[in-house]
């Protein structure tokens, strides 16, 4: 079974710039999160999409926002880019949203770069 | 507000020799705790989920383990391929259900 999978790898945008990251969770998935990693932060939890909707939301600006689409996949989107925004941006699949808790299997991450 | 707290930071252990990671938690009622592992320049790899104070874990090297207030996972004779930096992430019962993670220790195993 395919993991989940991330596109583009590698990102490299300036300053004011936007930019939107792909995530295609594992097959059977219907949940979809998205977490930002830094040096200095850690892990940090952005959003959750099931069902096309937002279903949870981190502290972040509403710089950051995403999407799901009818098959699960999801996009976010980060606008008027700052210095800051540089990290690895991971996304998490799972089977569902709600209940008992199901694990959430990682996809290899976006790097992006803001100059 | 969560809180997770890994210790030590960082780990260097010979081949072979033992040794224990710490997670130490204040949530608001523990839903899930998981331990991930994660490669330089990837994303983190699911190694377990516990659930309730007194569970265990195993696989091959690993065994994770749980009490009301913090989890250890114990790598028993470790080899160099185990270096990595082990993360450690709780769920919460305030309907949030999204993982909240600590900072990580990272082991390197010297052969």
């Amino acid at each position: 079974k395919a993991g989940v999978t991330q596109t583009p790898r590698y990102l490299i945008k300036t300053r004011g710039q936007q930019v939107t990251l792909s995530c295609s969770p594992i097959s059977g998935h219907r949940s979809v999160s998205w977490y930002q990693q830094t040096p200095g932060q850690g892990l940090q939890f952005l959003f959750e999409y099931f069902s096309e909707t937002q279903r949870n939301k981190g502290n972040f600006p509403g710089r950051f926002s995403g999407r799901q689409f009818s098959n699960s996949r999801s996009e976010m989107n980060v606008s008027t880019l700052e210095l800051g925004d540089s990290a690895l941006y991971l996304c998490a699949s799972r089977k569902r949203w709600g209940g008992t808790y199901n694990e959430q299997f990682f996809g290899p991450g976006t790097r992006l770069t803001v100059l | 507000e969560d809180q997770v707290t890994q210790s030590p930071e960082a780990l260097r252990l010979q081949e072979g020799e033992s040794s224990s990671l710490n997670c130490s938690y204040t949530v608001s009622g523990l839903r899930g705790l998981f331990w991930y592992r994660q490669d330089p320049g990837k994303g983190p790899e699911f190694l377990f989920t516990l659930y309730s104070a007194g569970e265990e874990k195993e696989k091959e090297r690993l065994k994770a383990t749980l009490t009301k207030k913090e989890s250890f996972l114990h790598i028993t004779a470790p080899k160099p391929e185990d270096s990595a930096t082990y993360l450690c992430a709780v769920v919460d019962q305030t309907g949030a259900n999204n993982l909240f993670f600590g900072t990580g220790t990272r082991l390197t195993v010297i052969p």
